[in-house]
């Protein structure tokens, strides 16, 4: 079973718009969420991440939405860079602090 | 400050053999976690440890292990090899996993013919 999920495989923006990536997930349990982007040939690397007791994070032109209610997680970009183009895979920490479960990932590709 | 290093970065084998990968974490992170990243798995959690001891392992089969020395580099290694296999191999590290924050290291890319 797909502890979390993305539901969409890939996303196309305009350079200067708003990007929205999503994520479900369905253990309730789960205490610490984060995003991740990955360049190819490269590593991931961490983007942001929010704690279950908050519902919004910002940091700059990224900003993570937690809806514990619904067991979802977006993560927006404002305004979309061509820079910005990369897979995107959402997390979430297990309560033992030492794992993550990875979504299966969003490919953003900003047009200039 | 040096990243997390990863060797090799690619490598080909055939079925049956076994491989060694090694990784260096950043100066002063004692947890290590591999991952296995696939088109149709997305990225997997291995397994993690941390000042030697293996705290957490994936649903992987036993033919999947490793081992993490004093100095904190890691090692996995992979025996009969399957054409499954194939795989980018990440290895991340940390000073304090529960901020979920990992540095991960480019990967080795293993192809199994």
């Amino acid at each position: 079973d797909q502890q979390v999920k993305q539901n969409s495989p890939s996303l196309s923006v305009q350079e200067g718009r708003i990007s929205i990536l999503n994520c479900d997930y369905t253990n309730s349990m789960f205490d610490y969420f984060l995003w991740y982007k990955k360049y190819p040939a490269e590593g991931p690397t961490f983007l942001i991440s929010i704690s279950s007791i908050k519902d919004k994070n910002e940091d700059g032109r990224f900003t993570v939405f937690l809806n514990k209610s619904a067991k979802h997680l977006s993560l927006h970009i404002v305004p979309s860079q061509p820079g910005d183009s990369a897979v995107y895979f959402c997390a979430v920490l297990n309560n033992a602090g030492n794992m993550l479960t990875f979504g299966g990932g969003t490919r953003l590709m900003v047009k200039p | 400050k040096a990243g997390v290093t990863q060797t090799p970065r690619y490598l080909i084998k055939t079925r049956g053999q076994q491989v060694t990968l090694s990784c260096s974490p950043i100066s002063g992170h004692r947890s290590v976690s591999w991952y296995q990243q696939t088109p149709g798995q997305g990225l997997q959690f291995l397994f993690e440890y941390f000042s030697e001891t293996q705290r957490n392992k994936g649903n992987f089969p036993g033919r999947f292990s490793g081992r993490q020395f004093s100095n904190s580099r890691s090692e996995m290694n992979v025996s009969t090899l399957e054409l499954g296999d194939s795989a980018l191999y990440l290895c991340a590290s940390t000073m304090d996993y529960n901020t979920g924050e990992l540095f991960f290291g480019e990967g080795s890319r293993l192809t199994v013919l």
